[in-house]
């Protein structure tokens, strides 16, 4: 079954340092690509997604996530944390050959030191 | 634009008992999907709807119901709660299923007791 894999469920990072959440999803087929942001108690806000466009994807609150499709990943970036990112990240991934089903890796939450 | 819709907030069943969870959407989208959030597990797909009439099972349907007679709704049931369905359960639409953003609810949390 085609899946997808955020490596580390728990991130910290001092306010100020580079942000970096690592995503890769199992299958050769080029898919959609989604990073989605939850802060306490509340539902999943879009970052950014991917569609087959640039592989630099730029979204909002500076984030930004590249696609390599050679090492089927889709790492998510920041160049400098807030302590307002403090939240937990889900990738997620379509594939057309799966009826539009969205699948999510486990999350990795981040933590801003200040 | 009110968005996608979850009803109610907070739900505290018993075991055995059944209930429905609400889903609306006022965006005309034809997807629909019902998703369980547990601790380190992510988001997993319960069932899903591709339009109004269509549902098809996602990775955990064991114990869920659900039906699409409009575009609007898409309610989730549970036959006979149990503990094990204690989760966090969000309801997203999107308008297709291909890179369409999906758009969340805001959650209902369950407990059963």
């Amino acid at each position: 079954a085609q899946s997808v894999t955020q490596l580390g469920s728990h991130v910290s990072v001092s306010e100020g340092a580079l942000v970096l959440l690592r995503c890769n999803y199992s299958s050769s087929v080029p898919p959609y690509l989604f990073w989605y942001v939850q802060y306490p108690n509340q539902g999943l806000q879009l970052l950014l997604k991917y569609t087959s466009a640039a592989t630099l994807v730029k979204g909002i609150n500076d984030f930004e996530a590249e696609f390599k499709k050679s090492e089927t990943s889709f790492h998510l970036t920041k160049p400098s944390a807030h302590m307002s990112d403090a939240a937990e990240y889900f990738c997620a991934v379509r594939w057309n050959n799966q009826g539009g089903k969205l699948i999510f890796g486990q999350g990795t939450e981040l933590s801003v030191k200040p | 634009n009110a968005g996608v819709t979850q009803t109610p907030k907070f739900q505290v069943l018993k075991t055995g008992q059944s209930m429905t969870l609400q889903c609306a959407q006022d965006m005309n989208h034809e997807y629909m999907s019902w998703y369980r959030q547990d601790p380190g597990m992510g988001l997993r797909l319960i069932h899903y709807s591709v339009g109004a009439g269509i549902t098809d099972q996602g990775e955990v349907p064991n114990g869920y119901n659900v039906s699409r007679s409009t575009t609007e709704d898409f309610p989730l049931r549970l036959l006979s709660a149990a503990p094990s369905q204690t989760s966090v359960y969000f309801c997203a639409s999107s308008y297709s299923t291909s890179g369409d953003i999906q758009y969340f609810g805001a959650g209902t949390r369950l407990s059963v007791l």
